[in-house]
Protein backbone atom coordinates (compact mmCIF):
# COMPACT_ATOMS: atom_id res chain seq x y z
CA UNK A 1 0.00 0.00 0.00
CA UNK A 2 0.82 3.47 0.01
CA UNK A 3 3.35 5.52 2.95
CA UNK A 4 5.55 8.48 3.52
CA UNK A 5 8.67 8.23 5.18
CA UNK A 6 9.41 11.51 7.04
CA UNK A 7 12.52 12.44 9.33
CA UNK A 8 12.32 12.12 12.78
CA UNK A 9 12.34 15.10 14.94
CA UNK A 10 12.27 16.88 16.79
CA UNK A 11 14.14 19.68 14.29
CA UNK A 12 15.93 22.36 16.11
CA UNK A 13 17.48 25.54 14.42
CA UNK A 14 18.13 29.04 15.22
CA UNK A 15 16.49 32.04 13.21
CA UNK A 16 17.41 32.31 9.56
CA UNK A 17 19.06 29.01 9.59
CA UNK A 18 18.11 26.91 6.65
CA UNK A 19 15.61 24.07 6.52
CA UNK A 20 15.41 20.65 4.90
CA UNK A 21 12.63 18.25 5.97
CA UNK A 22 12.88 14.75 4.12
CA UNK A 23 10.42 13.13 2.70
CA UNK A 24 10.01 9.73 0.54
CA UNK A 25 6.76 8.09 -0.46
CA UNK A 26 5.94 4.96 -1.98
CA UNK A 27 3.04 4.81 -4.12
CA UNK A 28 1.31 3.15 -7.07
CA UNK A 29 0.79 5.08 -9.93
CA UNK A 30 1.02 9.09 -10.13
CA UNK A 31 -0.17 10.50 -6.56
CA UNK A 32 -0.06 14.10 -5.72
CA UNK A 33 2.10 15.31 -2.93
CA UNK A 34 1.50 17.60 0.09
CA UNK A 35 2.91 19.30 2.84
CA UNK A 36 0.84 20.17 5.85
CA UNK A 37 1.33 22.22 8.57
CA UNK A 38 -0.41 21.94 12.14
CA UNK A 39 0.70 24.55 14.55
CA UNK A 40 0.06 23.80 18.80
CA UNK A 41 -4.14 22.73 19.38
CA UNK A 42 -5.09 23.19 16.01
CA UNK A 43 -6.05 21.54 12.55
CA UNK A 44 -3.91 20.98 10.08
CA UNK A 45 -3.36 23.76 6.94
CA UNK A 46 -2.38 22.93 3.46
CA UNK A 47 1.04 24.51 2.92
CA UNK A 48 1.74 23.57 -0.78
CA UNK A 49 1.15 20.76 -3.00
CA UNK A 50 2.49 19.45 -6.21
CA UNK A 51 0.46 17.24 -8.39
CA UNK A 52 3.05 15.85 -11.70
CA UNK A 53 6.65 15.29 -11.68
CA UNK A 54 9.12 18.26 -11.11
CA UNK A 55 6.41 20.40 -9.91
CA UNK A 56 7.58 22.50 -7.64
CA UNK A 57 5.03 23.53 -4.54
CA UNK A 58 5.87 27.16 -2.79
CA UNK A 59 4.23 28.88 -0.35
CA UNK A 60 5.13 31.30 2.42
CA UNK A 61 9.17 30.79 1.59
CA UNK A 62 9.12 27.09 1.59
CA UNK A 63 9.37 24.81 -1.01
CA UNK A 64 9.24 21.88 -2.21
CA UNK A 65 9.96 19.81 -5.48
CA UNK A 66 8.21 16.42 -7.10
CA UNK A 67 10.97 14.20 -7.45
CA UNK A 68 9.48 11.01 -8.81
CA UNK A 69 12.99 9.30 -9.65
CA UNK A 70 13.79 9.72 -6.39
CA UNK A 71 10.30 9.28 -5.09
CA UNK A 72 10.74 12.58 -2.78
CA UNK A 73 8.68 15.52 -1.87
CA UNK A 74 11.73 17.09 0.16
CA UNK A 75 10.28 20.22 2.19
CA UNK A 76 12.80 23.48 2.14
CA UNK A 77 13.12 27.26 3.31
CA UNK A 78 15.87 29.34 2.96
CA UNK A 79 15.15 31.32 6.65
CA UNK A 80 13.06 29.95 9.35
CA UNK A 81 11.63 32.38 11.62
CA UNK A 82 10.27 31.65 15.40
CA UNK A 83 6.65 31.63 14.14
CA UNK A 84 7.75 28.76 11.69
CA UNK A 85 7.71 26.43 15.09
CA UNK A 86 5.36 23.94 14.10
CA UNK A 87 4.41 20.20 13.01
CA UNK A 88 4.59 19.92 9.30
CA UNK A 89 3.31 16.29 7.46
CA UNK A 90 3.90 15.12 4.13
CA UNK A 91 1.26 13.39 2.41
CA UNK A 92 0.50 11.96 -0.65
CA UNK A 93 -3.05 11.45 -2.36
CA UNK A 94 -4.07 8.01 -3.92
CA UNK A 95 -7.63 7.12 -5.28
CA UNK A 96 -9.52 4.73 -3.22
CA UNK A 97 -13.14 4.33 -4.93
CA UNK A 98 -14.01 7.01 -7.01
CA UNK A 99 -12.56 9.80 -4.24
CA UNK A 100 -8.96 10.52 -3.09
CA UNK A 101 -7.73 9.71 0.12
CA UNK A 102 -4.59 10.84 2.05
CA UNK A 103 -1.64 8.73 3.45
CA UNK A 104 0.69 10.76 5.56
CA UNK A 105 3.66 10.61 7.03
CA UNK A 106 4.18 10.38 10.84
CA UNK A 107 4.96 14.14 11.36
CA UNK A 108 8.03 16.69 12.06
CA UNK A 109 8.47 18.91 14.83
CA UNK A 110 10.01 22.09 14.02
CA UNK A 111 11.61 24.29 16.85
CA UNK A 112 13.08 27.51 15.89
CA UNK A 113 14.71 29.75 18.70
CA UNK A 114 15.67 33.34 18.86
CA UNK B 1 -12.90 30.26 0.62
CA UNK B 2 -13.07 26.34 1.51
CA UNK B 3 -13.46 26.85 5.18
CA UNK B 4 -14.46 23.91 7.37
CA UNK B 5 -15.41 24.31 10.97
CA UNK B 6 -15.78 22.25 14.32
CA UNK B 7 -17.77 21.93 16.89
CA UNK B 8 -17.00 21.82 19.64
CA UNK B 9 -13.51 22.87 19.74
CA UNK B 10 -12.85 21.16 23.39
CA UNK B 11 -15.45 18.49 25.22
CA UNK B 12 -14.70 17.08 28.49
CA UNK B 13 -17.30 13.97 29.51
CA UNK B 14 -17.70 11.32 31.93
CA UNK B 15 -17.00 7.88 31.06
CA UNK B 16 -20.19 5.85 29.10
CA UNK B 17 -21.67 8.36 27.83
CA UNK B 18 -21.75 9.81 24.28
CA UNK B 19 -20.31 12.70 22.63
CA UNK B 20 -21.41 14.16 19.13
CA UNK B 21 -18.66 16.04 16.97
CA UNK B 22 -20.29 18.44 13.65
CA UNK B 23 -18.53 19.44 11.01
CA UNK B 24 -19.49 21.96 8.48
CA UNK B 25 -18.47 23.16 4.77
CA UNK B 26 -19.20 26.70 5.59
CA UNK B 27 -18.58 28.00 1.90
CA UNK B 28 -18.79 24.88 -0.31
CA UNK B 29 -20.55 21.79 -0.82
CA UNK B 30 -18.49 18.77 0.60
CA UNK B 31 -19.50 15.84 -1.31
CA UNK B 32 -17.01 13.57 0.74
CA UNK B 33 -15.79 14.30 4.48
CA UNK B 34 -13.30 12.03 6.21
CA UNK B 35 -12.75 11.90 10.04
CA UNK B 36 -9.22 11.59 11.40
CA UNK B 37 -8.35 10.59 14.84
CA UNK B 38 -4.57 11.85 16.05
CA UNK B 39 -2.75 10.30 18.84
CA UNK B 40 0.43 12.82 21.19
CA UNK B 41 3.17 13.41 18.58
CA UNK B 42 1.85 11.22 16.39
CA UNK B 43 0.35 11.23 12.74
CA UNK B 44 -3.31 11.70 11.51
CA UNK B 45 -5.25 7.84 11.09
CA UNK B 46 -8.26 7.98 9.00
CA UNK B 47 -10.99 6.63 10.73
CA UNK B 48 -13.79 6.73 7.94
CA UNK B 49 -14.81 8.18 4.97
CA UNK B 50 -18.30 9.22 4.23
CA UNK B 51 -19.87 10.53 1.37
CA UNK B 52 -23.22 12.60 1.75
CA UNK B 53 -26.24 10.27 1.69
CA UNK B 54 -24.56 6.97 2.17
CA UNK B 55 -23.44 4.75 4.31
CA UNK B 56 -19.73 5.80 5.84
CA UNK B 57 -16.53 3.74 4.68
CA UNK B 58 -14.68 2.62 7.89
CA UNK B 59 -11.08 1.96 8.14
CA UNK B 60 -9.65 -1.75 9.42
CA UNK B 61 -9.65 -1.42 13.23
CA UNK B 62 -12.37 1.47 13.28
CA UNK B 63 -15.25 0.16 15.67
CA UNK B 64 -18.03 1.23 13.82
CA UNK B 65 -20.53 0.80 16.09
CA UNK B 66 -18.79 2.90 18.26
CA UNK B 67 -17.68 5.71 15.98
CA UNK B 68 -21.16 6.53 14.63
CA UNK B 69 -20.77 9.28 11.30
CA UNK B 70 -23.86 10.91 9.33
CA UNK B 71 -23.33 12.77 6.42
CA UNK B 72 -27.06 13.77 6.14
CA UNK B 73 -26.31 16.94 4.32
CA UNK B 74 -23.71 18.58 1.79
CA UNK B 75 -22.57 20.50 4.21
CA UNK B 76 -22.18 18.51 7.78
CA UNK B 77 -20.94 15.53 8.87
CA UNK B 78 -21.41 13.82 12.62
CA UNK B 79 -19.25 12.08 14.64
CA UNK B 80 -20.79 10.40 17.73
CA UNK B 81 -18.29 8.66 20.19
CA UNK B 82 -20.86 6.45 21.91
CA UNK B 83 -20.22 4.65 25.49
CA UNK B 84 -16.77 6.86 25.70
CA UNK B 85 -13.85 5.48 27.17
CA UNK B 86 -11.06 7.43 28.60
CA UNK B 87 -8.86 5.48 25.61
CA UNK B 88 -11.03 7.24 23.30
CA UNK B 89 -9.08 10.65 24.57
CA UNK B 90 -7.84 11.91 21.30
CA UNK B 91 -7.88 15.10 18.87
CA UNK B 92 -10.44 14.00 16.43
CA UNK B 93 -10.39 16.51 12.57
CA UNK B 94 -12.52 16.24 10.12
CA UNK B 95 -11.84 17.45 6.51
CA UNK B 96 -14.09 17.49 3.58
CA UNK B 97 -13.52 17.72 -0.08
CA UNK B 98 -15.81 18.95 -3.34
CA UNK B 99 -16.59 17.63 -6.26
CA UNK B 100 -15.34 19.63 -8.13
CA UNK B 101 -12.16 20.18 -6.12
CA UNK B 102 -9.83 17.41 -7.21
CA UNK B 103 -7.87 15.62 -4.33
CA UNK B 104 -7.66 18.07 -1.97
CA UNK B 105 -9.26 18.27 1.10
CA UNK B 106 -9.95 21.04 3.29
CA UNK B 107 -9.15 20.38 7.04
CA UNK B 108 -10.64 21.49 10.40
CA UNK B 109 -9.48 22.85 13.48
CA UNK B 110 -10.22 19.83 15.50
CA UNK B 111 -12.14 18.88 18.42
CA UNK B 112 -10.15 17.56 21.99
CA UNK B 113 -12.27 14.75 23.16
CA UNK B 114 -11.40 14.38 27.26
CA UNK B 115 -13.32 11.00 28.61
CA UNK B 116 -12.80 10.97 32.37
Amino acid sequence: GDSVTQMEGPVTLSEEAFLTINCTYTATGYPSLFWYVQYPGEGLQLLLKATKADDKGSNKGFEATYRKETTSFHLEKGSVQVSDSAVYFCALSGSNSGYSTLTFGKGTMLLVSP
Amino acid sequence: GAVVSQHPSRVICKSGTSVKIECRSLDFQATTMFWYRQFPKQSLMLMATSNEGSKATYEQGVEKDKFLINHASLTLSTLTVTSAHPEDSSFYICSASMASGGNEQFFGPGTRLTVL
